[in-house]
């Protein structure tokens, strides 16, 4: 399997302020193929199922806001908030989907400081 | 907008046997390949199993192989996960999720599964 590590595991950042979470897989997660990275990010709040963010590693979701971007390829990435919100203290979770088995990150938890 | 809702949690006791369904709001979702995770109370998120489009591949998680069944009712829009021998480490929240192509966009709410005696 791939394993995903992620840092820090977590983070409290002043509201406005800039949040940057990484995340490390074992073995490269870009295709040779089509040239995507089969990364995705995720938010969790209490009580909810994950979020997803990003896909292909930088492409936002729809509806998700534009503070939320995400970088990197092959086996190194980046979740970036560039201007944090009370509404964004959650869990988030990087995940592989370059193999059927998929596998996550631990977690950071991002809180307001 | 497409909704996914589990059902069929509670508490059962190790040894014992569940099933879990997946329903879904509408049709489309049986165009689309479905995964099963699951999540420790507190903790990470684990991939359990999938079912293809067509119900003709189906891939478990180690930790449930052999012991956990995915399948699928298009009648129905839904899809199921049969699990037997429980244990009290399969103790989680299990979700269903659509597995797109750029990634497993749509999650249900997901129902909690407790193994204890």
């Amino acid at each position: 399997d791939i394993v995903m590590t992620q840092s820090p595991e977590s983070l409290a950042v002043s509201l406005g302020e800039r949040a940057a979470i990484n995340c490390r897989s074992s073995q490269t997660v870009l295709s040779r193929s089509n040239k995507k990275n089969y990364l995705a990010w995720y938010q969790q709040k209490p009580g909810q199922p994950p979020k997803l963010l990003i896909y292909w590693a930088s492409a936002r979701e729809s509806g998700v806001p534009d503070r939320f971007s995400g970088s990197g390829s092959g086996t190194d990435f980046t979740l970036t908030i560039s201007s944090l919100q009370a509404e964004d203290v959650a869990v988030y979770y990087c995940q592989q989907y370059y193999t059927t088995a998929r596998t996550f990150g631990q977690g950071t938890k991002v809180e307001i400081k | 907008q497409l909704h996914l809702v589990e059902s069929g949690g509670g508490v059962v006791q190790p040894g014992r046997s569940l099933r879990l369904s997946c329903a879904a709001s509408e049709s489309t979702f049986n165009t689309y390949p479905i995964h099963w995770f699951r999540q420790d109370p507190g903790k990470g998120l684990e991939w359990v199993a999938i079912i293809s489009r067509d119900g003709s591949e189906r891939y478990y998680g180690d930790s449930v192989k052999g012991r956990f069944t995915v399948s699928r009712d298009y009648s129905m829009n839904a899809v199921y996960l049969e699990m037997h021998s429980l244990r009290p480490e399969d103790t989680a929240v299990y979700f269903c999720a659509r597995g797109a192509v750029a990634a497993d966009d749509y999650w249900g709410q997901g129902t909690l599964v407790t193994v204890s005696s």
